[in-house]
């Protein structure tokens, strides 16, 4: 099955400067990765996803990019505020036959102001 | 809010019992995902359920069961109990899920069940 790795574990920014988030998965057939933003208690919410078909989306201050050749995508948060402090996850999913999610482990990210 | 709703939202019960979790997905959304959030674990995916029918299976353990009702509720049965079971349950929902048709991957979120095993 599906196996994604997810780096670093935990993330300490400044307010202001940037985050990024590295994930890797192991099936080449993978085709869609969303991220989801955990706050302490509550559910995870989808912040932002991309489809194999594109190397790049961006929405506002998070952008996530794909290098499907070497099976990795990553999260860019800018200007970081402290409302971004949370649990991050990046998740893979084949959509060949069902949708189920494979998740990374999570990083918790903490900005410091 | 996501449109999902869970019941209930706590749940405390000791070893050996049995508990239902109950699923509400988004108005639409015809499939359900249950999965299971523990401290050490991480999102672990459960099962699957798209219109009434199972889907797909994770790492889910035989003494637990799910189910989808015509009306499209799901409801994730977790019985003979042990300590190892206390963990957050989410379910999803997602309109599609069904190979062959548009895609529709996006997955919403309920707010969680927590469970306590004593």
């Amino acid at each position: 099955g599906e196996n994604v790795e997810q780096h670093p574990s935990t993330l300490s920014v400044q307010e202001g400067d940037s985050a990024v988030i590295k994930c890797t998965y192991s099936d080449s057939a993978s085709n869609y990765f969303p991220w989801y933003k955990q706050e302490l208690g509550k559910r995870p919410q989808l912040i932002i996803d991309i489809r194999s078909n594109v190397g790049e989306k961006k929405d506002q201050r998070i952008a996530v990019t794909l290098n499907k050749t070497a099976k990795h995508f990553s999260l860019h948060i800018t200007e970081t505020q402290p409302e971004d402090s949370a649990v991050y996850f990046c998740a893979a999913s084949t959509g060949l036959d069902d949708y189920k999610l494979s998740f990374g482990a999570g990083t918790t990210v903490t900005v410091r102001a | 809010d996501s449109g999902v709703t869970q019941t209930p939202k706590h749940l405390i019960t000791a070893t050996g019992q049995r508990v239902t979790l109950r699923c509400s997905p988004r108005s639409g959304d015809l499939s359900v995902y249950w999965y299971q959030q523990s401290l050490d674990q991480g999102l672990q995916f459960l099962i699957q359920y798209y219109n009434g029918e199972e889907r797909a299976k994770g790492n889910i353990l035989e003494r637990f069961s799910a189910q989808q009702f015509p009306d499209l509720h799901s409801e994730l049965n977790l019985s003979s109990l042990e300590l190892g079971d206390s963990a957050l349950y989410f379910c999803a929902s997602s309109p599609g899920g069904l190979a062959g048709a548009a895609p529709t991957y996006e997955q919403y979120f309920g707010p969680g069940t927590r469970l306590t095993v004593t």
